[in-house]
């Protein structure tokens, strides 16, 4: 069975740092993963897709890459904001998936303040 | 990007009761939906992969009499909580699956807003 950690489950920083958030899963075998930010009460916002043929992808301050050998994923925030406080979760597709299911990680509390 | 909507984005109801769910994708047609429940603080727990046109599929321990699923069309799939119970409140969260080309080497999914189940 698939496990998804998450590490730091919370994280509470000042504005302006640059922040690194970790997924890890237990079988390495994934083919895509997916980032997404939920806000309080709110339904998942997708934030970067990496899929089967890449390593990392960026949008705006945020970096997202994944190394298949080790089954690990990092989201790079810079410049952190308030605005993006949130909980971060990772999800991968399992290689062995015919349907594209996710499996998803707890999450990261994050918190910046102003 | 592409749109999914859930409706009703709130419900509180009787015990006893039934309550239909309805999740859209509106800008797309996706041959595959999920249903997700989330409890406070936890992450999203898979309960049915919703195909069109055909039955869904439950993941272990997911009653499929109790949590109907009807995906009748490439942009609508509901999910019915028959009889509800107060242990059945819960965030209740769907998603759609964007197909592209390659097939599954692209799956990207985009999520509903979810909605607020409370049964009292």
């Amino acid at each position: 069975k698939q496990e998804v950690t998450q590490i730091p489950a919370a994280l509470s920083v000042p504005e302006g740092e640059n922040l690194v958030l970790n997924c890890s899963f237990t079988d390495s075998a994934i083919y895509n993963l997916q980032w997404f930010r939920q806000d309080p009460g709110k339904g998942l916002t997708s934030l970067l897709l990496i899929q089967s043929s890449q390593r990392e992808q960026t949008s705006g301050r945020l970096n997202a890459s994944l190394d298949k050998s080790s089954g690990r994923s990092t989201l790079y925030i810079a410049a952190s904001q308030p605005g993006d406080s949130a909980t971060y979760l990772c999800a991968g597709a399992h290689r062995g998936s015919t349907l594209g299911r996710l499996y998803f990680g707890r999450g990261t509390q994050l918190t910046v303040w102003p | 990007g592409a749109v999914v909507s859930q409706h009703p984005s709130r419900v509180i109801c009787k015990s006893g009761t039934s309550v239909k769910i309805e999740c859209r994708s509106l800008d797309f047609q996706a041959t595959t939906m999920f249903w997700y429940r989330q409890f406070p603080k936890q992450s999203l727990m898979l309960m049915a992969t919703s195909n069109e046109g055909s039955k869904a599929t439950y993941e272990q321990g997911v009653e499929k009499d109790k949590f109907l699923i009807n995906h009748a069309s490439l942009t609508l799939s509901t999910l019915t909580v028959t009889s509800a119970h107060p242990e059945d409140s819960s965030f209740y969260i769907c998603s759609a699956r964007l197909p592209g080309q390659g097939g599954m080497m692209y799956n990207e999914q985009f999520f509903g807003p979810g909605t607020r189940l409370t049964v009292l």
